[in-house]
Formats: structure tokens, C-alpha cells, sequence
């Protein structure tokens, strides 16, 4: 079954403090896999999208890596208007849907 | 360019009735994604349409149907509300040829 699990589910930093959050997939042949952010009661913003392994994607102060289990959005001296939830998703090879994890809120304090 | 939008921003409806939920494409994409996003949770499949018919469904009832008119704008029906179908419902949109999709604002659905 293709499943995706993010981690940590919260995680709070202060301003400046770089840190990772992390996505684990398991999908049967992987077309894609999209990093989104979502603000309170707001649909997902479009971030990055990763085709393979090795790949890696930046803006601004977000970095997205992938391997053949997991990718990892580095970010690097986070500011306060970084707060939001991070959204993983993967769009398997058999399917027309994206899968999503729950999830990473981030809080990043001043 | 146009972003996805969707209508209306906010609704509340009472449990058995039903509800139209609507969608426009962003500017140039043929493809129309449904999903439905609880609190705390990552979005869940409802169904994609692709030329105005249903190509892809996840574990949703038939209660949920869906439409997709020829400008590529698209509609969510819900029959028989439940409790448990109160949820942010949020429309996706691409170009076929792209796995990128892009999401509209949603529409926050509250039954009592």
C-alpha cells in the first residue's frame, strides 16, 4: 500500500535556528513527490516537486532533497513567517491521486 | 495567470441535506482534483476528472459525485450529509501533461 509519514508531527524553533523535517514514503513507483506549505484554514501553496533520487530543489530559505525512501526540507535560518504546516505528498506510478502525510507544523519564534 | 478558485468560502448545512461545492480551474488546466482535508490530517483523494469525465476515485461513497464542464471549471456534490463529511474541501487543478497540481483555497463544510 503506498503511504506517507511525515515526521516530526510539531516542531518549534527560534528565529534563525535551521532544522529538517522529514518525509518516508512507500509507493509503488514514484512519479513525484511535492513538498507544500498550508497556512490556518488555507489550501496548500505549491513548493517544490522531486522526480529522483539525488534530486534537489531551493527557495529562498527551504531546501528539498530526495532519496529512494525519504526526502528532507532543510530550512536554514527560519524567520517567524515560516510558521505554517508542511505538507509531503507522492504521486505513485499506478495511481492518478496525490498521497499525503499529515503533516509538520512549524512554529518559529522571534 | 489565474489562480484555482473555489466557492463558496464558507458553509453550513444540516445533516441529510445536500450541497454543491465549485471549482475553477487555474488558467490552462484540463484536469480537476477533489480532495477532502479533516482537521489535522493531510488531504484525502475524492475523485479526478479529465475531459469532463471521472478518471480516478478513492475510498469515497457514491454520495460524492462530481462534474466537470468544458471551460474545465468543476462541481463536488454531496448527498445525504454526514457529521463526519465536515471538512475543508479543496479543489486541485493541472495540465495533463504535468503531475504538478495546484490548489485552490477551499471551502469549509460544517453539518450539525
Amino acid at each position: 500500500e503506498d503511504q506517507v509519514t511525515q515526521s516530526p508531527e510539531a516542531l518549534r524553533l527560534q528565529e534563525g535556528e535551521s532544522s529538517s523535517l522529514n518525509c518516508s514514503y512507500t509507493v509503488s513507483g514514484l512519479r513525484g513527490l511535492f513538498w507544500y506549505r498550508q497556512d490556518p484554514g488555507k489550501g496548500p501553496e505549491f513548493l517544490f516537486t522531486l522526480y529522483s533520487a539525488g534530486e534537489e530543489k531551493e527557495k529562498e530559505r527551504l531546501k528539498a532533497t530526495l532519496t529512494k525512501k525519504e526526502s528532507f526540507l532543510h530550512i536554514t535560518a527560519p524567520k517567524p513567517e515560516d510558521s505554517a504546516t508542511y505538507l509531503c505528498a507522492v504521486h505513485a506510478q499506478a495511481g492518478t491521486a496525490l498521497i499525503f502525510g499529515k503533516g509538520t507544523t512549524l512554529s518559529v519564534s522571534s | 495567470e489565474t489562480g484555482v478558485t473555489q466557492s463558496p468560502t464558507h458553509l453550513i448545512k444540516t445533516r441529510g441535506q445536500q450541497v454543491t461545492l465549485r471549482c475553477s480551474s487555474q488558467s490552462g488546466h484540463n484536469t480537476v482534483s477533489w480532495y477532502q482535508q479533516a482537521l489535522g490530517q493531510g488531504p484525502q483523494f475524492i475523485f479526478q476528472y479529465y475531459r469532463e469525465e471521472e478518471n480516478g476515485r478513492g475510498n469515497f461513497p457514491p454520495r460524492f459525485s462530481g462534474l466537470q464542464f468544458p471551460n474545465y471549471s468543476s462541481e463536488l456534490n454531496v448527498n445525504a450529509l454526514e457529521l463526519d463529511d465536515s471538512a475543508l474541501y479543496l479543489c486541485a487543478s493541472r495540465w495533463d501533461s504535468s503531475y504538478e497540481q495546484y490548489f485552490g483555497p477551499g471551502t469549509r463544510l460544517t453539518v450539525t
